[in-house]
């Protein structure tokens, strides 16, 4: 089945712990990001990555970061965790950039406290 | 900077009235733009993508139009049914693969 996975689903941290959450597809695809929704301000695109090794700043970059080593792997590192990273984080691939259909992981619940 | 704003932020409809949905954009300058659905707790699923050439796209009953020079965009479902009851979303995409979100419009569709 094609899918995006993320791990861990759910996550309580405390701050100054650092963490990371994983992204993985099975479809080949060479565009990966990340994004964080937060109510009131909707999604917004934390990093993203045109292909392996090649990443790039979203909106919102600062406070994490990211590696592309692998085609299907992108995690989302938070190497200082701090209470206003409390948010929901999805994944998402596709096929070759913004323009194409985007597939989105279930989502990451992190607790920053 | 582009910006994208969803009127209404929540609507509720009874089983079988068709649903209106709006996304406005604040730059014209757009490559395409994904409607999209997420029910609660879980990932964004996409609906339509339609690119900037193109007026409109229609897959069921869900119709996508798109007006670039006014900044527009409008999801319509024809014949609502319960388990159209979701969270909706649009997102442009300008310049440099980058994705901007509306805040969505949460749909209620009563039997």
């Amino acid at each position: 089945e094609a899918q995006v996975t993320q791990n861990p689903r759910y996550l309580i941290t405390v701050t100054g712990k650092k963490l990371t959450v994983t992204c993985s597809q099975n479809m080949n695809h060479e565009y990966m990001s990340w994004y964080r929704q937060d109510p009131g301000l909707g999604l917004r695109q934390i990093y993203y990555s045109m292909n392996v090794e090649v990443t790039d700043k979203g909106d919102v970059p600062e406070g994490y970061k990211v590696s592309r080593k692998e085609k299907r792997n992108f995690p989302l590192i938070l190497e200082s965790p701090s209470p206003n990273q409390t948010s929901l984080y999805f994944c998402a691939s596709s096929f070759w950039g913004g323009s194409d259909e985007q597939y989105f992981g279930p989502g990451t619940r992190l607790t920053v406290t | 900077k582009q910006e994208v704003t969803q009127i209404p932020a929540a609507l509720s409809v009874p089983e079988g009235e068709n649903l209106v949905l709006n996304c406005s954009f604040t730059d014209s300058a757009i490559y395409n733009l994904q409607w999209f659905r997420q029910d609660p707790g879980k990932g964004l699923t996409s609906l339509l993508l339609i690119q900037s050439s193109q007026r409109e796209q229609t897959s069921g009953r869900l119709n996508a139009s798109l007006d670039k020079s006014s900044g527009r965009s409008t999801l319509y479902i024809a014949a609502s049914q319960p388990g159209d009851s979701a969270t909706y979303l649009c997102a442009v995409e300008a310049a440099g693969n980058k994705l901007t979100f509306g805040g969505g419009t949460r749909v209620l569709v009563k039997p």
